[in-house]
């Protein structure tokens, strides 16, 4: 079954960047939205961003300013980058799949017809990996 | 930006039902995610779409969404069931965890 590991430096100074790799196994990286969700000490999940397979992303607003995620097909790894880090950035980051449904629901026009409505949800984590920043 | 409320913390007696609860506005016409994060580990999906369950998940764990509020029942709580629970949804282009909720099957 797919297989998801997160990889990078566990100590990072105050205002350089961050960089993490999610590696993708037992399954391929095409065909899926992949996210990046960080959780700090003690704290709730935060969701920081996804990159389709094609390249497209979508940032948390947040974090938006600060947040680059790219994609690697041929090595079947995508990758975050959190620029200008502070001690609030430190946290376990974790990588995910998004996992794509399918719901046939009714549609306006015509009438009782049926669309398909999609839906994801993240199905497969990574076992996470612990960023501290500090000098 | 949309916001998920989940109580701090839910107890329950071994062996009875804990419910979990996770409100927004209008939540109902989301679809509802429930995630289970024991200490330690990342969090593993236990239900889907409101109500739907992964494979290997066992039957015990339900969920339901309607109106402002969306549910997690843990039938007949093991005590490998203590964990922490995160409801999640999709809203304006962004992923949205609830707080989280944690559970003490005493």
């Amino acid at each position: 079954q797919v297989q998801l590991q997160e990889s990078g430096p566990g100590l990072v100074k105050p205002s350089e960047t961050l960089s993490l790799t999610c590696t993708v196994s037992g399954g391929s990286i095409s065909s899926y939205y992949w996210s990046w969700i960080r959780q700090p000490p003690g704290k709730g999940l935060e969701w920081i961003g996804y990159i389709y397979y094609s390249g497209s992303t979508n940032y948390n607003p947040s974090l938006k300013s600060r947040v680059t995620i790219s994609v690697d097909t041929s090595k079947n790894q995508f990758s975050l980058k959190l620029s200008s880090v502070t001690a609030a950035d430190t946290a376990v980051y974790y990588c995910a799949r998004e996992m794509k449904g399918e719901l046939r629901v009714p549609s306006a026009l015509p009438k009782g017809s049926l669309r398909t409505q999609y839906y994801y949800y993240m199905d497969v984590w990574g076992k996470g990996t612990t960023v501290t920043v500090s000098s | 930006s949309y916001e998920l409320t989940q109580p701090l913390s839910v107890s329950v007696a071994l062996g009875q039902t804990a419910r979990i609860t996770c409100g927004g506005n209008n939540i109902g016409s989301k679809n509802v995610h429930w995630y289970q994060q024991k200490p330690g580990q990342a969090p593993v999906l236990v239900i889907y779409r409101d109500s739907n369950r992964p494979s290997g998940i066992p039957e015990r764990f339900s969920g339901s969404n309607s109106g402002n509020t969306a549910t997690l029942t843990i039938s007949r709580a093991q005590a490998g069931d203590e964990a922490d629970y995160y409801c999640q949804v999709w809203d304006s282009s962004s992923w949205v965890f609830g707080g989280g909720t944690k559970l003490t099957v005493l």
